[in-house]
């Protein structure tokens, strides 16, 4: 199963993008990537996922790199309500069925 | 379109008794799973299913038993409580190849 490596905190300030950036690079080639967020400790909220093209929907834009070894999810404008923990995962394929492992993932606080 | 539940919400009992958390998805979703996420920590596997009748262990299964009699349930059970399984509980469904889904989660302190 491909591990994923976030940085343990960022900040940003309100209105700006936030960058949140993963590595996975021991993807394998029909590997999904994930992100989820979880604030405070509700339930993790589904964000995005992508397999190799850029996506982007209503929350958040995924940038993949070409080799897929990395990937970037954007908040293009930041909110106080955006500030919990983000997390990068690979949704992988074993014993019948897909599974996601989660990381420490990455404290996002957003700044006033 | 209530999604998933999970039941109780929050729960405290004693070392040794057994306790089942429940957990019932209206969409029939194929997939269920079941994850505990210590304080500070990210959340680990303990058992998923992938149709009724079929369950397999996670990274974490030991002193927890789960069945899948129906595809809208995935109760959790652990048979005799301890200390170090003090945890949120989080239940997910998903349909095949698609999104998961995560519950609220369940509040769970042994004294």
């Amino acid at each position: 199963d491909a591990k994923t490596t976030q940085p343990t905190s960022m900040d940003c300030a309100e209105g700006r993008a936030a960058n949140l950036p993963c590595n996975h690079s021991t993807i394998s080639g029909n590997e999904y990537v994930y992100w989820y967020r979880q604030i405070h400790s509700q339930g993790p909220q589904y964000i995005i996922h992508g397999l190799k093209n850029n996506e982007t929907n209503e929350m958040a834009s995924l940038i993949i790199t070409e080799d897929r070894k990395s990937s970037t999810l954007i908040l293009p404008h930041a909110t106080l309500r955006d500030t919990a923990v983000y997390y990068c995962i690979v949704r992988f394929w074993m014993d019948s069925s897909y599974k996601l492992i989660f990381g420490s993932g990455t404290r996002l606080l957003v700044r006033p | 379109d209530a999604g998933i539940t999970q039941s109780p919400r929050y729960k405290i009992t004693e070392t040794g008794r057994q306790v089942t958390l429940m957990c019932h998805q209206t969409w029939s979703h194929s997939y269920m799973f079941w994850y505990r996420q210590d304080l500070g920590h990210g959340l680990r596997l303990i058992y998923y299913s992938a149709a009724a009748d079929i369950t397999d262990k996670g990274e974490v299964p030991d002193g927890y038993v789960v069945s899948r009699s129906k595809t809208e349930n995935f109760p959790l059970t652990l048979e005799s409580a301890t200390r170090s399984q003090t945890s949120v509980y989080f239940c997910a469904s998903s349909e095949s190849g698609n999104t998961i889904y995560f519950g609220e989660g369940s509040w769970l302190t042994v004294v």
